[in-house]
């Protein structure tokens, strides 16, 4: 399975202001996503990251507000913009193998006050 | 929507009884079957996966798959405090290609 470092593991940012959340893999994924995880609820998938270009996102979510950069096979950023207390979740990358089976980094866990 | 469906518990059950979570799901074309259990503050981790209609064991495990139904269960047998924990029932392929959707999750507590 893939070896997945997400970074940072936590922060606690000013409504206002955006965070930038890195994504490395120790091997080339073809398959590289985004998800939220709201306090108490489940995973929501916010967006596809591709490769080379614009990510794919699902509903309820945009790129103005989500932008999301892939330059390579191996990392990927998910930026959270114009942050509002609302955002505060926790932010988790997911590859997916061969198999299917999705891995997780540890997620980043942001505070919005 | 493409959805996938659980009971959010919380499931009781005494230390070293079977607990059964169930879930079932929408997309009928949906091809791979996965539970994943979180604690509390930690990323998921991949505990079982099911492509084929049927039961998978592994240790005390045991996924189930009815296709026709749209359902997935996961039994866990001889339940040890330590597997108590969120359990998400996560499908993938279909409509949605390599995108897994999750289940709310089904919060597990094994009483000691």
């Amino acid at each position: 399975s893939a070896v997945i470092s997400q970074k940072p593991s936590r922060d606690i940012c000013q409504r206002g202001t955006s965070l930038t959340i890195q994504c490395q893999v120790d091997s080339q994924v073809t398959m590289m996503f985004w998800y939220r995880q709201q306090p108490g609820q489940s995973l929501t998938l916010i967006a596809t990251a591709n490769q080379g270009s614009e990510a794919t996102y699902e509903s309820g979510f945009v790129i103005d507000k989500f932008p999301i950069s892939r330059p390579n096979l191996t990392f990927s950023t998910l930026t959270v913009s114009n942050m509002s207390p609302e955002d505060s979740s926790i932010y988790l990358c997911s590859v997916v193998d061969q198999n299917t089976e999705a891995f997780f980094g540890q997620g980043t866990r942001l505070t919005v006050v | 929507q493409k959805e996938v469906e659980q009971n959010s518990g919380p499931l009781s059950v005494p230390e070293g009884a079977i607990a059964s979570l169930n879930c079932t799901y929408s997309d009928r074309g949906s091809q791979s079957f996965f539970w994943y259990r979180q604690y509390s503050g930690k990323s998921p981790e991949l505990i079982m996966f099911i492509y084929s209609n049927g039961d998978k064991e592994d240790g005390r495990f045991t996924a189930q798959l009815n296709k026709a139904s749209q359902y997935v269960s996961l039994l866990i047998r001889d339940s040890q405090p330590s597997d108590s924990a969120t359990y998400l029932c996560a499908v993938n392929g279909g409509d949605g290609g390599f995108k897994t959707i999750f289940g709310a999750g089904t919060r597990l507590f094994v009483k000691a």
